[in-house]
């Protein structure tokens, strides 16, 4: 079945970066699409942005770009995001999900929380 | 960006019941819209996608319907287990975006 398993939760200081994995099972990630989200705790969801496995390519939501950096590693069957230069409003809960218009399965989430 | 206006923003109803979630969206995204639901702690879970098509292993108790900017997520007989928040997204054109969710609760 199909699954994907994000890295843990993460206390980070502001001005700082992390990079969160999401290791994916049960279908063929080398031709497939990934989407990342963030969501803030009791409320909506956004859309970071999206990457083909295939060749690396990226498309992303405006509001995060030079904030995401989408990434993956075919041998691994893992998607990466980079977020840099964290502010307290980047606090949130991160999913990947596999991209198959729409993203019909996600990962369990990954809690950043940026304070000094 | 397309917004996406979620009504309403909660529900309270008894078990049994029937219930309607709508979604409007700010221009035509021609049923390139699906429907999540979100329990407290958990990664939104697809329900609905293309409007109206149910996804892998969802109740036939959950539909959904519209076109052009009008969608709507029904829940025949409600069960305890469906006590959760429910999101409409659309997925025609990008950004993707999500409507602000309703969440049920039990009466």
């Amino acid at each position: 079945q199909v699954k994907l398993q994000q890295s843990g939760a993460e206390l980070v200081k502001p001005g700082a970066s992390v990079k969160l994995s999401c290791k994916t099972s049960g279908y063929t990630f080398s031709t497939s699409y990934m989407s990342w989200f963030k969501q803030i705790p009791g409320q909506s969801i956004e859309w970071i942005g999206m990457i083909y496995a295939g060749d690396g390519g990226t498309g992303y939501n405006q509001k995060f770009k030079g904030k995401a950096t989408l990434t993956v590693d075919t041998s691994s069957s893992t998607a990466y995001m980079d977020l840099s230069s964290l502010t307290t409003e980047d606090s949130a809960v991160y999913f990947c999900a596999r991209e198959n218009y729409p993203p019909d399965y996600w990962g369990q989430g990954v809690m950043v929380t940026v304070s000094s | 960006d397309i917004q996406m206006t979620q009504s309403p923003a909660s529900l309270s109803a008894s078990l049994g019941e029937t219930v309607t979630i709508e979604c409007r969206a700010s221009e035509d995204i021609y049923n390139g819209l699906a429907w999540y639901q979100q329990k407290p702690g958990k990664s939104p879970q697809l329900l609905i996608y293309n409007a109206n098509s149910l996804h892998t292993g969802v109740p036939s108790r959950f539909s959904g319907s519209g076109s052009g900017t009008q969608y709507s997520l029904k829940i025949n007989s409600l069960q305890s287990e469906d006590v959760a928040s429910y999101f409409c997204q659309q997925y025609y054109d990008y950004p993707y975006t999500f409507g602000a969710g309703t969440k049920l609760e039990l009466k």
